[in-house]
Order: structure tokens, then C-alpha cells, then sequence
């Protein structure tokens, strides 16, 4: 079983739309929890860390659901700069692991 | 402040040879991770290396092997190439995991 799991999509979502990806985890003793943002043949850049009472960052937030190994990132309002690939990261004491990622293109 | 810096950024290698990539952390941080990406896939956990020891290692056989020195830089090293470890080899460094890790832009290998 994989440590993590994302649905890779794609999201073809317009302008202007709210959009949600989820991501679960197999391993209960995952300590923290990330999402990450990778542009086409870029390496991957820290978006937002995840903690279990939720954060949100602008038009970014993210909700971690430890009881159902769980998380989230929803971005309203979808501007054409948001079209990339967003991975899931679930971290232990010596590792982190992440799903597939999730493509999204943001349509004019 | 210098991020995570990888060389060589391209590499063309043929099946059967070895080959070493090299990875500087961010400054500050003293634990580096390795990771294989194929297209279209997420970055694949190789190992993970603190105070120059191997701390964990994910699903890679034994010709994956790696290194880390006194300051904190580290080597990846891939015996007997195959076709399939064609792929973009990530470093990632870290001081706590709290804020996650920052990684390098990656060694493009190609095996021919």
C-alpha cells in the first residue's frame, strides 16, 4: 500500500472557481503534513504546512483530519497562475513521503 | 541566503555505468533526502542522511547508494544504470521537520 495517496486528476476548472484536492495517509504515526506546488520540469516548492486546527493562506486552505488519516487544500477564486501540479506530503521522524500529485490547469 | 544547489543539472549515461550526483543543503540545514521522480509521478523517497549516517531508506534497491560529509553535502550514487532509473533526481534539505523540506531544481538523468 502507498504511503500516500492523491487523486492525480487532471482539474480543469475556469477562472474564478473553487477547486478541492484530497490526499490520504496509511501511516498513523505521520508527524507533519505539507502541501507542495511543482511547475512543469521545476522541482517541488513548499505551498503551505498542514496542522490539524486548519490554515489558511489567502485564496489557499488546508485541513488535516488525523481520525481519518486525511487532508485537503481547497484554493477559491482559481487564477491561470495556479495551473500546477500539487503534491501531498506526509513526514515522519526520518522521511517524507508524497502521493502523485494532483494536476491542475486553470482555463480562461 | 543559498537554496539547495544539485550538479551536474544534465546528465546522458549509458545502461551498465555508474554515476554520482551531488547535492549542497540550504544554509542551516543539516539533513539532506534524496528522491527519484519519473514523469508524471511524485517524488519517490530513496533515503534520508543526518550526521553523515543513512537514517531511513524507502524502496530502492542496493545499487542506490549515498553519502553525506562533514558539511552537511551529500552524494547520490547509482551503480550498474538501468533505462528505467532514467528520471529527475531530486535533493531536498532540511533542519526541522516542522517546516518542511526545500528542495534543489534537480538532476535530469538520461540512460541510453
Amino acid at each position: 500500500r502507498k504511503e500516500v495517496e492523491q487523486d492525480p486528476g487532471p482539474f480543469n476548472v475556469p477562472e474564478g472557481a473553487t477547486v478541492a484536492f484530497n490526499c490520504t495517509y496509511s501511516n498513523s504515526a505521520s508527524q507533519s503534513f505539507f502541501w507542495y506546488r511543482q511547475d512543469c520540469r521545476k522541482e517541488p516548492k513548499l505551498l503551505m504546512s498542514v496542522y490539524s486546527s486548519g490554515n489558511e493562506d489567502g485564496r489557499f486552505t488546508a485541513q488535516l483530519n488525523r481520525a481519518s488519516q486525511y487532508i485537503s487544500l481547497l484554493i477559491r477564486d482559481s487564477k491561470l497562475s495556479d495551473s500546477a501540479t500539487y503534491l501531498c506530503g506526509c513526514a515522519g521522524a526520518n522521511n517524507l513521503f508524497f502521493g502523485t500529485g494532483t494536476r491542475l490547469t486553470v482555463i480562461p | 541566503d543559498a537554496g539547495v544547489t544539485q550538479s551536474p543539472t544534465h546528465l546522458i549515461k549509458t545502461r551498465g555505468q555508474q554515476v554520482t550526483l551531488r547535492c549542497s543543503p540550504k544554509s542551516g540545514h543539516d539533513t539532506v533526502s534524496w528522491y527519484q521522480q519519473a514523469l508524471g509521478q511524485g517524488p519517490q523517497f530513496i533515503f534520508q542522511y543526518y550526521e553523515e549516517e543513512e537514517r531511513q531508506r524507502g524502496n530502492f534497491p542496493d545499487r542506490f547508494s549515498g553519502h553525506q560529509f562533514p558539511n552537511y553535502s551529500s552524494e547520490l550514487n547509482v551503480n550498474a544504470l538501468l533505462l528505467g532509473d532514467s528520471a529527475l533526481y531530486l535533493c531536498a534539505s532540511s533542519m526541522d521537520r516542522v517546516y518542511g523540506y526545500t528542495f534543489g531544481s534537480g538532476t535530469r538523468l538520461t540512460v541510453v
